[in-house]
């Protein structure tokens, strides 16, 4: 399967704790994006790298959430701290700069639960 | 402040006739639509696209029309098929921006009667 995957894909966890998120997105896409997505909304949007370089951040990532994407490739998405509140669905997107390259492909998702 | 709207939460229709969804958006900036489809535990899938310089595109099954001037677009599935019961999202973007980000509607969940 060569498209957007992430790991894991349920995670429950106790408030206050911390965790981490990965996506790798489809091999020969250089833009990667974050969604989060709460039960009757669509996703919105988190973060974007343009290979490595996080180019811009909503203001919905507080200071408690921190993304990277070290070598251009896979990105990580931490969370400190949790709160009941950041339970939602994580959506990793990765998309191909250039012409042609509208469309963003999403990964399946990791539900986060925090109790 | 919600920057595309799908007003309807859910829609019925029975196996083999026409399904409409419907999208609003306020930003004029937007110059290209996608719509995604959602299965339950999945993530969205790219269903079908339009650019602003263009008022309708269609692929297969599934037609998207844009009337910029009302800011409204609408997808149409002829024929509906029970596998095309899934939460359907509108997805706006606005092409002059630096990200490509999408803002997204709070989705349509459409059920396709046999």
């Amino acid at each position: 399967d060569t498209g957007v995957s992430q790991d894991p894909r349920h995670k429950i966890t106790k408030r206050g704790q911390n965790v981490t998120f990965r996506c790798d997105p489809i091999s020969e896409h250089n833009r990667l994006y974050w969604y989060r997505q709460t039960l009757g909304q669509g996703p919105e949007f988190l973060t974007y790298f343009q290979n490595e370089a996080q180019l811009e951040k909503s203001r919905l990532l507080s200071n408690r959430f921190s993304a990277e994407r070290p070598k251009g490739s896979f990105s990580t998405l931490e969370i400190q701290r949790t709160e009941q509140g950041d339970s939602a669905m994580y959506l990793c997107a990765s998309s191909l700069k250039g012409q042609g390259s509208n469309e963003q492909f999403f990964g399946p998702g990791t539900r986060l639960t925090v109790l | 402040d919600q920057q595309v709207k799908q007003n309807s939460p859910s829609l019925s229709v029975q196996e083999g006739r026409i399904s409409i969804l419907n999208c609003d958006y306020t930003n004029s900036m937007f110059d290209y639509f996608l719509w995604y489809k959602k299965y339950p535990a999945e993530g969205p899938t790219f269903l079908i696209s339009i650019s602003s310089i263009k008022d309708k595109n269609e692929d297969g099954r599934f037609t998207v029309f844009l009337n910029k001037s009302a800011k409204h677009l609408s997808l149409h599935i002829v024929p509906s098929q029970p596998g095309d019961s899934a939460v359907y999202f509108c997805a706006a973007r606005n092409s002059g921006g630096s990200n490509y980000k999408l803002t997204f509607g709070k989705g349509t969940l459409l059920t396709v009667n046999p």
